[in-house]
């Protein structure tokens, strides 16, 4: 069974950096692309950013470019998620979605969410 | 980008009826269209993806159609559990990008 679980949510103030996490497993995580979605409070998905299997391929919403960085560690089957200079529309829950087969497939597979909260 | 546009914002169908969810593109994004049901505290669920195939699990009341810029979600015989939320999704370029979403609810 397909289980990614992400992690390293809380509340961070303005101005700040941090790095989330998603934990997968029941399937060969480096076969796999995988990406990162959020919604703000009772708003829409917005989606963020993907990598490829290896890693060499990475993608980013315009909104976020500069600021997010995607990685991925296959020897430990995680998915991260660096956010820097932190912003109160930063808040919101983000989701790490695995792919099918390919960086071009639908996102088949969602963990639950970890949830930040930017406020001083 | 790929602007998704979704319509109505709410809809309101009696349990047992058809339900009818629109999603438009900016631009082409053929046959690379998913819709998503999201139900309150909890995460998106992939319903329809290649605009017309149902993902596992997903009974068969539930049929997407369309092509080109025009996309539908079709439930018919409407159960208690299809009350949720619908996102569209295009996966043909980069980047990614949701309609705003259609709140089906029970009339």
């Amino acid at each position: 069974e397909v289980q990614l679980l992400e992690s390293g949510g809380g509340l961070l103030q303005p101005g700040g950096s941090l790095r989330l996490s998603c934990a997968a497993s029941g399937f060969t995580f480096s076969s796999y692309a995988m990406s990162w979605v959020r919604q703000a409070p009772d708003k829409g998905l917005e989606w963020l950013s993907a990598i490829s299997g290896s890693g060499v391929a990475t993608y980013y919403a315009d909104s976020v470019e500069g600021r997010f960085t995607i990685s991925r560690d296959n020897s430990k089957n995680t998915l991260y998620l660096q956010i820097s200079s932190l912003r109160a529309e930063d808040t919101a829950i983000y989701y790490c979605a695995r792919h099918g087969p390919l960086l071009s497939s639908v996102t088949t597979n969602w963990g639950q969410g970890t949830l930040v909260t930017v406020s001083s | 980008e790929i602007v998704m546009t979704q319509s109505p914002a709410t809809l309101s169908v009696s349990p047992g009826e058809r339900a009818t969810l629109s999603c438009r593109a900016s631009q082409t994004v053929t046959p690379n269209l998913a819709w998503y049901q999201q139900k309150p505290g909890q995460a998106p669920r992939l319903v329809i993806y290649g605009t017309s195939t149902r993902a596992t699990g997903i009974p068969a009341r539930f049929s997407g159609s369309g092509s080109g810029t025009e996309f539908t979600l079709t439930i018919t015989s409407l159960q208690s559990e299809d009350f949720a939320v619908y996102y569209c999704q295009q996966y043909n370029d980069w980047p990614r990008t949701f309609g705003q979403g259609t709140k089906l609810e029970i009339k």
